[in-house]
C-alpha cells in the first residue's frame, strides 16, 4: 500500500516568492494535517484538514494557508518566502478524526525548502 | 499551552546497553501520547501510543514506555538496545484537539557496535 507522498521532496525559493506544497495521504485517511520542522527541533504543527474542513491552526502567520481536495489530498501554501521559513514540511495522514485517538499520524518524506 | 520536554539531546550506547529516553509534558488535563522514531534516511514513524488503559505500553522492536499521570511523564525504555536502534526519537503529545500535535525536540540515539 502506498504511504503518504509528498512533492517536490526538494526546492529552493527565493524570498518573497510564493511555494506550493502538495500531499497525498494514505487511501481510506479523510485526515491530513501540515508540521514544519526546523533543523534540531521536533515538528511544529501548521494545519489539519478533515472532510475538506479546517480543524486546526498553529501559530503561523497569514502567509500560511492550505487546502483539502474532494480526493483527500492537500496543499499548503506559502506567500512571500522569508528565510526563516527554511525548513522540512511534514504532511500526516490519520483515518479518523476521533479525539479520542488523535495524534495517531502517519508521515510522508517531506519537502525540504530552501529559501536565500 | 501545551509544551514537551526531552531530556536528552543526544545519547551514545553500546550495543546491548539498557535504554531510558525522559519525557514530561505540561498539560493537566487528558493526554494522548507516543513515541515517534525517524531511522537514518527514512520518514517519521509510529514507536508506540498511549490513549487509554494500562500504562505500560509495548511498541515495536522490544520498546515500551510508561505513563506516570502523576509526573506527567512518558519514558521510553528498552532492555537492550540493538545497533539498528540508531536513530532520532520524539516524544509527543495530543490534548484530544484532534490532530494537533506537540513535539518534543528529539533525543539522537547513537547505538555503537
Amino acid at each position: 500500500d502506498a504511504g503518504v507522498t509528498q512533492s517536490p521532496t526538494h526546492l529552493i525559493k527565493t524570498r518573497g516568492q510564493h511555494v506550493t506544497l502538495r500531499c497525498s495521504p494514505i487511501s481510506g485517511h479523510k485526515s491530513v494535517s501540515w508540521y514544519q520542522q526546523v533543523l534540531g527541533q521536533g515538528p511544529q504543527f501548521i494545519f489539519q484538514y478533515y472532510e475538506k474542513e479546517e480543524r486546526g491552526r498553529g501559530n503561523f502567520p497569514d502567509r500560511f494557508s492550505a487546502r483539502q481536495f474532494p480526493n483527500y489530498s492537500s496543499e499548503l501554501n506559502v506567500n512571500a518566502l522569508l528565510l526563516g521559513d527554511s525548513a522540512l514540511y511534514l504532511c500526516a495522514s490519520s483515518p479518523t478524526a476521533d479525539r479520542g485517538r488523535g495524534g495517531e499520524l502517519f508521515f510522508g518524506e517531506g519537502s525540504r525548502l530552501t529559501v536565500l | 499551552a501545551q509544551s514537551v520536554s526531552q531530556h536528552n539531546h543526544h545519547v551514545i550506547l553500546s550495543e546491548a546497553a539498557s535504554l531510558e529516553l525522559g519525557c514530561n509534558y505540561s498539560y493537566g488535563g487528558t493526554v494522548n501520547l507516543f513515541w515517534y522514531v525517524q531511522y537514518p534516511g527514512q520518514h517519521l514513524q509510529l514507536l508506540l501510543k498511549y490513549f487509554s488503559g494500562d500504562p505500560l505500553v509495548k511498541g515495536i522492536k522490544g520498546f515500551e514506555a510508561e505513563f506516570i499521570k502523576s509526573k506527567f511523564s512518558f519514558n521510553l525504555r528498552k532492555p537492550s538496545v540493538q545497533w539498528s536502534d540508531t536513530a532520532e526519537y520524539f516524544c509527543a503529545v495530543n490534548s484530544g484537539g484532534y490532530q494537533k500535535v506537540t513535539f518534543g525536540t528529539g533525543t539522537k540515539l547513537q547505538v555503537i557496535p
